[in-house]
C-alpha cells in the first residue's frame, strides 16, 4: 500500500527567508502524482503545487518549488521569500496512477510558523 | 460551479445515534474520497470510489459505510456513533480527464462531535 511520510511535525522560519518541508513516500507504481496542499486555520484545503511522476523537471509555482527525487521517493517543498500568509499546515499527498490503486493518500502534515 | 458541497457543516451526535454525511460534486469527477482529520493530525482515508457503483476501503473504514449510486453523490454513513468518531470529515473529488492538471477538490468539511 502507498504511504506518505512527513517527518517534520513543525517548522518555523523568519519572514522573507527560505524553508524546505520534507516528504517521502512508498510505492511500487511508476506513474503517479504528488501534491502539496496548504490548510490554513479556516480548514480549507488549497493546492500549492503538483508534480507528475513521469516528468523529470521539478515543478515551480511562483515562490513555491519542489525537489522531486523519484528514485529516492522524496518530494520536498521549498518556500522562498516566506510571507506571513504562508503560515498553515502543509500536507504532502500521493495520487496513484491509472494502473494503480488510484487512492489519494496524505502525510501527517507539517505545521509551518512564520516569524515576523 | 459549486465544486464539492458537504452537509452539514457541524453536528453533535449522542453515542449510539446514526447519521449520514452528504457529499455532492458537480464537476463530473470519477473519483471521490472521504477523509477524517483528528485535531493536529493529517487526513486519514476512510473510503473511496472510482466511479458509480464502485467503492473500496481506505485506512480507517471501521464504523462507516458508503454508497455511490450516482457520479455526483457519495454519502458517508455512521452507524452507532462512538466518541472515537469525533473528528472533522472531508469529502474530495478528482478526475484524470484534465491531465496533466489533475488535482483533488475538497469540500469545506463537517465538524462532528459525539457525546
Amino acid at each position: 500500500a502507498q504511504t506518505v511520510t512527513q517527518s517534520q511535525p513543525e517548522m518555523s522560519v523568519q519572514e522573507a527567508e527560505t524553508v524546505t518541508l520534507s516528504c517521502t513516500y512508498d510505492t511500487s507504481e511508476s506513474d503517479y502524482y504528488l501534491f502539496w496542499y496548504k490548510q490554513p486555520p479556516s480548514r480549507q484545503m488549497i493546492l500549492v503545487i503538483r508534480q507528475e511522476a513521469y516528468k523529470q523537471q521539478n515543478a515551480t509555482e511562483n515562490r513555491f518549488s519542489v525537489n522531486f527525487q523519484k528514485a529516492a521517493k522524496s518530494f520536498s517543498l521549498k518556500i522562498s521569500d516566506s510571507q506571513l500568509g504562508d503560515a498553515a499546515m502543509y500536507f504532502c499527498a500521493y495520487l496513484g496512477g491509472i494502473q494503480g490503486a488510484q487512492k489519494l493518500v496524505f502525510g501527517q502534515g507539517t505545521r509551518l510558523t512564520i516569524n515576523p | 460551479n459549486a465544486g464539492v458541497t458537504q452537509t452539514p457543516k457541524f453536528r453533535i451526535l449522542k453515542i449510539g445515534q446514526s447519521m449520514t454525511l452528504q457529499c455532492a460534486q458537480d464537476m463530473n469527477h470519477n473519483y471521490m474520497y472521504w477523509y477524517r482529520q483528528d485535531p493536529g493530525m493529517g487526513l486519514k482515508l476512510i473510503y473511496y470510489s472510482v466511479g458509480a457503483g464502485i467503492t473500496d476501503k481506505g485506512e480507517v473504514p471501521n464504523g462507516y459505510n458508503v454508497s455511490r449510486s450516482t457520479t455526483e453523490d457519495f454519502p458517508l454513513r455512521l452507524e452507532l456513533a462512538a466518541p472515537s468518531q469525533t473528528s472533522v470529515y472531508f469529502c474530495a473529488s478528482s478526475t484524470r480527464d484534465r491531465l496533466p492538471h489533475t488535482e483533488a477538490f475538497f469540500g469545506q468539511g463537517t465538524r462532528l462531535t459525539v457525546v
